[in-house]
């Protein structure tokens, strides 16, 4: 799976939108690009996925560049209930195992 | 609600004892994880079973063991022979090995 890079730590407005970037420059054709986020002592909570369109559920979009190389998760109204280790992951159809970097510490301040 | 459940939410670990930690899901989901979390770092796969009666090791199994005989349960059982299992271990499953992982709750494992 491709290595992803994201930045370690951001702050946010409570209200504002949180817009958290991943690089995956090396990321394959087959290799979607997921997030996961994990609140302290919880388990990790999927948000979103996806492969070159722009997704949006309920929780959260993702944009994907049109290269695929780089994303962004957009958190459209962030609440303090949103304070977590947001990570980004490349991810083949045919993995079997998830493997989180270091991630990116989102703080919603008020 | 559907989900998975992990029980305890804390366990201890007495030197020299077995401990098994509880992993049920009712989403229906064919496969089945075990993952280990140290403090500060990533997710490290331990087992994983794509089917019951079906299970292979992850990257790091020694000192674990597993047991799929039901689709809704994945035990997992921490040896005496695994010599450093205070971490915080998480259940995953999915509807096959190729979809999307959704997690429970967690165990954290200390050792007294």
């Amino acid at each position: 799976d491709a290595k992803t890079t994201q930045p370690t730590s951001m702050d946010c407005a409570e209200g504002r939108a949180a817009n958290l970037p991943c690089n995956h420059s090396t990321i394959s054709g087959n290799e979607y690009v997921y997030w996961y986020r994990q609140i302290h002592s919880q388990g990790p909570q999927y948000i979103i996925h996806g492969l070159k369109n722009n997704e949006t559920n309920e929780m959260a979009s993702l944009i994907i560049t049109e290269d695929r190389k780089s994303s962004t998760l957009i958190l459209p109204h962030a609440t303090l209930r949103d304070t977590a280790v947001y990570y980004c992951i490349a991810l083949s159809g045919t993995a079997s195992k998830l493997t989180f970097g270091t991630g990116t510490r989102l703080q919603v301040t008020l | 609600d559907g989900g998975i459940t992990q029980s305890p939410k804390y366990l201890f670990r007495k030197e020299g004892q077995n401990v098994t930690l509880s992993c049920e899901q009712n989403l229906n989901h064919d496969a089945m994880y075990w993952y280990r979390q140290d403090p500060g770092q990533g997710l490290r796969l331990i087992y994983y079973s794509q089917i019951v009666n079906d299970f292979q090791k992850g990257d790091i199994a020694e000192g674990y063991s597993v047991s799929r005989e039901k689709k809704e349960s994945f035990p997992l059982t921490v040896t005496s022979a695994q010599k450093n299992p205070t971490a915080f271990y998480l259940c995953a499953s999915s509807e096959g090995s190729q979809e999307t992982q959704y997690f429970g709750p967690g165990t954290r494992l200390l050792v007294l």
